[in-house]
């Protein structure tokens, strides 16, 4: 079955420091790969998306690109705010309109 | 527009007793998902609706557990004799299909369910 997997938590960073976040995942056909974010509080938002292969996701400086070949869809961010310190999901969805596959989250801690 | 709702916010019950989460999804949206939250499970799908299709009710952990959806828009997940286990956040999505082809899904703020 489908199947994603992140890097273990927690991640703690220094204001202004280089972020990536691993995700790889196992899948049938060709997912869509997404990446939410859950700030301390409040529920499950999407940050960003790529629904094909090479397509790269970007939203609030974080970016990810879809690598069908590694079959990966890592997260990074150039720099990092102490307003980024949230829990970090990657999913993929089959079709796009199938269930979402999360994998166990990263929480992020960045300190001023 | 209004995002999705869902009700109540929190629920404390004692073991053994009936509860029932509301779910008001984005309007114009035809799929509604269930999932549920917890430390030891990380995020797990329950259930989905599409339009008039059956739900695909996979997810599901136990036969304690049951959704309907009434007129293609609000959706109750009912579970029976909860149990300490069943204590979690219960995340309702929801999103719009076109085409066999969904679009992104739409979380809402979910029902933090307390079994003392």
């Amino acid at each position: 079955g489908n199947s994603v997997t992140q890097m273990e938590g927690p991640v703690t960073l220094s204001e202004e420091a280089f972020l990536t976040i691993n995700c790889t995942y196992t899948a049938t056909g060709y997912p869509s790969l997404f990446w939410y974010v859950q700030y301390p509080g409040e529920g499950l938002q999407l940050l960003l998306k790529a629904t094909k292969a090479d397509d790269k996701g970007s939203n609030k400086g974080f970016e990810a690109t879809y690598r069908k070949e590694t079959t990966s869809f890592h997260l990074e961010k150039g720099s990092v705010q102490v307003s980024d310190s949230a829990v970090y999901f990657c999913a993929l969805s089959d079709t796009g309109n199938t269930p979402l596959v999360f994998g166990k989250g990263t929480r992020l801690s960045v300190i001023a | 527009g209004a995002g999705v709702s869902q009700s109540p916010s929190n629920k404390v019950t004692e073991k053994g007793k009936d509860v029932e989460l509301r779910c008001d999804p984005i309007s114009g949206h035809t799929a509604l998902y269930w999932y549920r939250q917890s430390l030891g499970q990380g995020l797990e799908f329950l259930i989905y609706f599409q339009g008039n299709s059956a739900p695909d009710k996979s997810g599901l952990p136990s036969d304690r557990f049951s959704a309907e959806r009434t007129g293609g828009s609000v959706s109750t997940l009912t579970i029976q004799r909860t149990q300490q286990e069943d204590s979690a956040v219960y995340l309702c999505a929801s999103s719009f299909v076109a085409g066999g082809q969904g679009d992104t899904q739409y979380f809402g703020p979910g029902t933090r369910l307390t079994v003392l």
